[in-house]
């Protein structure tokens, strides 16, 4: 089915250890972002990337680094996990400012 | 800046209509509106984009009055499938490029 595919779907780190989450979509789209999913908190972009070889800070970027490999593909990496990163990440495309936003199944991080 | 929405919670009983509303202080290029159902990730329902759009689909409908930046979503003969958390979004006009935020959810339950 073509939409937005995530990896891993769990995760548990120690704190300090590092991961890089996987992203990658096939409808084409230009954009790709990264979301954080707290609750009460609702989502909140930690990077974006408008076009292929740009990379931009969103809300909350802070502990975080991404690449947009290639136009279907944007991973986020944790350099060193801490406790505060725990959380629902995902992962989202959009073709253009017209339309909506087409999201991954998500990554429940946890860090111990 | 994030979008206010109200109510928080609902509970509705099968049959009964819902409102939610989401408001921004700032001029908006366009809103849009998720559902989230437990464990999954958002999934778009409709954007609206200036010029005082309604727009429906099957028994959710959504306005959005642009001068009051101000969005409504209308729920009618709500179904048990409606069940889940609805998120507006809110896309900021600015010279340095658009800013998009999401709001901090309704939970909506709906039951026999």
């Amino acid at each position: 089915n073509a939409g937005v595919t995530q990896t891993p779907k769990f995760q548990v780190l120690k704190t300090g250890q590092s991961m890089t989450l996987q992203c990658a979509q096939d409808m084409n789209h230009n954009s790709m972002y990264w979301y954080r999913q707290d609750p009460g908190m609702g989502l909140r972009l930690i990077y974006y990337s408008a076009s292929e070889g740009t990379t931009d800070k969103g809300e909350v970027p802070n502990g975080y680094n991404v690449s947009r490999l290639n136009k279907r593909e944007f991973s986020l990496r944790l350099e060193s996990a801490a406790p505060s990163q725990t959380s629902v990440y995902f992962c989202a495309s959009r073709e253009t400012v017209r339309g909506g936003y087409t999201f991954g199944s998500g990554t429940r991080l946890t860090v111990v | 800046q994030q979008p206010v929405q109200s109510p928080q919670a609902v509970i509705l009983r099968e049959g009964e209509d819902a409102v939610i509303n989401c408001s921004s202080s700032k001029a908006l290029y366009s809103v849009h509106w998720y559902r989230q159902k437990h464990g999954e990730a958002p999934v778009f329902l409709m954007i609206l984009l200036k010029g005082g759009e309604q727009k429906g689909h099957e028994k959710i409908s959504a306005s959005f009055n642009e001068k009051k930046q101000q969005s409504s979503l209308y729920l009618t003969a709500s179904q048990l499938s409606y069940s889940g958390t609805y998120f507006c979004g809110t896309e900021e006009e600015r010279n340095t490029g658009n800013q998009f935020y999401f709001g901090t959810g309704t939970s909506l339950t709906v039951i026999p």
